[in-house]
């Protein structure tokens, strides 16, 4: 069964300061994304990652992918109030763009 | 708006009616998903459409559920005789497949919100 492991599920932190959302999975994977989700709001796509080693960045968010390991992170920079929200990331283990498994979510709050 | 766009917004039903749910994907985008997601968790992918072929169920989609696209554009995923662990929230998605392939970002509608009483 693929498994798809979100750490931490909660986070609170203080603006300005750095941290990082893990994500852990259960089979080969190739391609992993990272979506974003505001309280009663759909999913928003951040990142696309495709290949190991593959890094991208977007302000304050860069997410990379480790594929030996299983393990994308999703780093967080100076975080601001606008970052609040849900981070899903979701593994296609269908090779082929359609069925993404996701985590639980990791819900972050940022706070002056 | 040129996102993709998903009507009603909420449903509430009682159980062991039908309840259908539109989607309308972005219009170049040849691919078509659907998503379910409860309180708490991460979407679970149903099922979904490149052009009008419906390609691929998941196991979650029991014999109650229907999804057409019967002209390659517009969705409907139709739920006879709801039970109350029907109740979620139904996402839709779409993309394109073809150019830059393994590129392609999927964009969720807003979803539909159904609760079985």
């Amino acid at each position: 069964e693929l498994k798809v492991e979100q750490n931490p599920l909660f986070l609170s932190m203080q603006e300005g300061k750095n941290y990082t959302i893990y994500c852990n999975y259960s089979t080969t994977s190739d391609r992993l994304y990272w979506y974003r989700q505001d309280p009663g709001k759909s999913l928003e796509s951040l990142f696309v990652l495709l290949s190991n080693g593959a890094v991208k960045q977007e302000g304050r968010l860069m997410a990379s992918l480790d594929t030996k390991a299983r393990l994308s992170t999703l780093h967080i920079t100076a975080a601001v109030h606008d970052l609040s929200a849900t981070y899903f990331c979701a593994v296609d283990y269908s090779n082929s763009g359609y069925a993404l498994n996701f985590g639980k979510g990791t819900s972050l709050l940022v706070t002056p | 708006d040129t996102g993709v766009s998903q009507d009603p917004r909420h449903k509430i039903t009682k159980r062991g009616q039908n309840v259908t749910f539109r989607c309308d994907p972005i219009s170049e985008h040849n691919r078509l998903y659907w998503y379910r997601q409860t309180l708490g968790q991460g979407p679970e992918f149903l099922t979904y459409f490149q052009n009008e072929a419906q390609l691929e169920k998941s196991r979650l989609l029991s014999d109650r559920f229907s999804a057409e696209r019967p002209k390659g554009s517009f969705s409907t995923l139709e739920i006879q005789r709801t039970e109350q662990g029907d109740s979620a929230m139904y996402l839709c998605a779409s993309s394109v497949v073809g150019f830059g392939f393994g590129n392609e970002k999927l964009f969720f509608g807003s979803g539909t919100q159904l609760s079985v009483l």
